[in-house]
Parts: structure tokens; C-alpha cells; sequence
């Protein structure tokens, strides 16, 4: 069954410091995978998303996430984190015969100044 | 383009009662999906509509239906209320047909259950 793993539920970080989400995935096939992040009380923003080709993806806001199948992992990144960054970021799998998603359980990020 | 849009975006309803939540997906998209955001359960597939038909379907019971119209417009019903059923409920939009596209979310609509 296709599930989707984020270990870390809330992780605190300096503003300027990188950061790192990590995502682990299961699926039986090569998968699509996204980033998207939400802010209190709004919809989920589509920051990144890979299909197949390059490993490395970049997104939107400076983020980018890369593919290691050896891993089965999709973890997003950013080299320096601002203040606005704020917010909870899901990873999510898709299988090729749908547009269903599944969702992990989200890592919430703290900014700190 | 305009985006993903839900109506209503707040929603008070008592235990027993019908709700239907409507969602317009962005102009040109065919595809409709519907998840369940709770603390408890996380983001949740719903269902999936295509071209006015359901194309998917996540592990909900039967009170949770939805339907899709000829506009692309999307509306979904839960019947009976349950406590459990407050949660916020996100609609997603996705492109011309082919399976697994990028998908847009709306805003949500938050279902407060009393």
C-alpha cells in the first residue's frame, strides 16, 4: 500500500539557517511525489512537485526537493530560511492511475529570529 | 487566473443535519478532488470527479457523496452529521484529463459539527 513517512512533526530553525524536511514514501512503482505548504487557516500551496527526469526539482520561494529512489525519499530543502516560511509542509504521493494523493502527517516549522 | 474557489468558507451545523459544500475549480480544469483535513486523521481523500463522473473514491461512508457538474463545478454533501465530521474540507483542482496532475487547492471549507 502507498503511505507516505515525515518523521520530524515540528522542527524550530534560525532564520538565515538551512533547513531540511525530511519524507520517506512506499510505493510499488515509480511515484509522483509533491510539497505542498499551508498556512494557518488556508488551502495547501503547491511548492514543488516531481513527475520523472532530473532528480533535483526546483520549486517556488527557493525550495527544492530531490529524488533517491535508492532511499525512497523526497526530502525539501531551503538554504536559508525566513521568517515567513512559518507554516506546516505535507509530502505527498500520487500513483500514475489516479490523481488521488496521500498525505503525510505533515511537519510543522517554527521560525525563530 | 482565478483560482480554486469554496463556498462556504465557515459552516456551523448540529449533530443530525445535511451539509453541501460547493467547490469551483480553476477555468479549464476538469478534475475535482475532495480531502478531509482533522488533527487526528490528517489530509484524507474524499473522492475524485471527472467529467461529471466519479473517478476515484477514498474510504468514507456512505454520507459522504459529492457530484460534479457540466461546468466543472463541484459540490459535496454529507448527510447526518457527526461530531467527528467537523473538520476543514479541501477541494482540489487538476488539469486537462490525464491521470496524475499537479492539483490546486482551494482554500477549504471549515465544517464545525455541534
Amino acid at each position: 500500500a502507498q503511505s507516505v513517512t515525515q518523521p520530524d512533526i515540528h522542527i524550530t530553525v534560525s532564520e538565515g539557517a538551512s533547513l531540511e524536511l525530511r519524507c520517506n514514501y512506499s510505493y510499488g512503482a515509480t511515484p509522483y511525489l509533491f510539497w505542498y505548504v499551508q498556512s494557518p487557516g488556508q488551502g495547501l500551496q503547491l511548492l514543488l512537485k516531481y513527475f520523472s527526469g532530473d532528480t533535483l526539482v526546483q520549486g517556488i520561494k527557493g525550495f527544492e526537493a530531490e529524488f533517491k529512489r535508492s532511499q525512497s525519499s523526497f526530502n525539501l530543502r531551503k538554504p536559508s530560511v525566513h521568517w515567513s516560511d512559518a507554516a506546516e509542509y505535507f509530502c505527498a504521493v500520487g500513483a500514475r492511475a489516479t490523481n488521488k494523493l496521500i498525505f503525510g502527517t505533515g511537519t510543522l516549522l517554527a521560525v525563530q529570529p | 487566473k482565478a483560482g480554486v474557489t469554496q463556498t462556504p468558507r465557515y459552516l456551523i451545523k448540529t449533530r443530525g443535519q445535511q451539509v453541501t459544500l460547493s467547490c469551483s475549480p480553476i477555468s479549464g480544469h476538469r478534475s475535482v478532488s475532495w480531502y478531509q483535513q482533522t488533527p487526528g486523521q490528517g489530509l484524507q481523500f474524499l473522492f475524485e470527479y471527472f467529467s461529471e463522473t466519479q473517478r476515484n473514491k477514498g474510504n468514507f461512508p456512505g454520507r459522504f457523496s459529492g457530484r460534479q457538474f457540466s461546468n466543472s463545478r463541484s459540490e459535496m454533501n454529507v448527510s447526518t452529521l457527526e461530531l467527528g465530521d467537523s473538520a476543514l474540507y479541501l477541494c482540489a483542482s487538476g488539469g486537462g484529463g490525464s491521470t496524475q496532475e499537479t492539483q490546486y487547492f482551494g482554500p477549504g471549507t471549515r465544517l464545525l459539527v455541534l
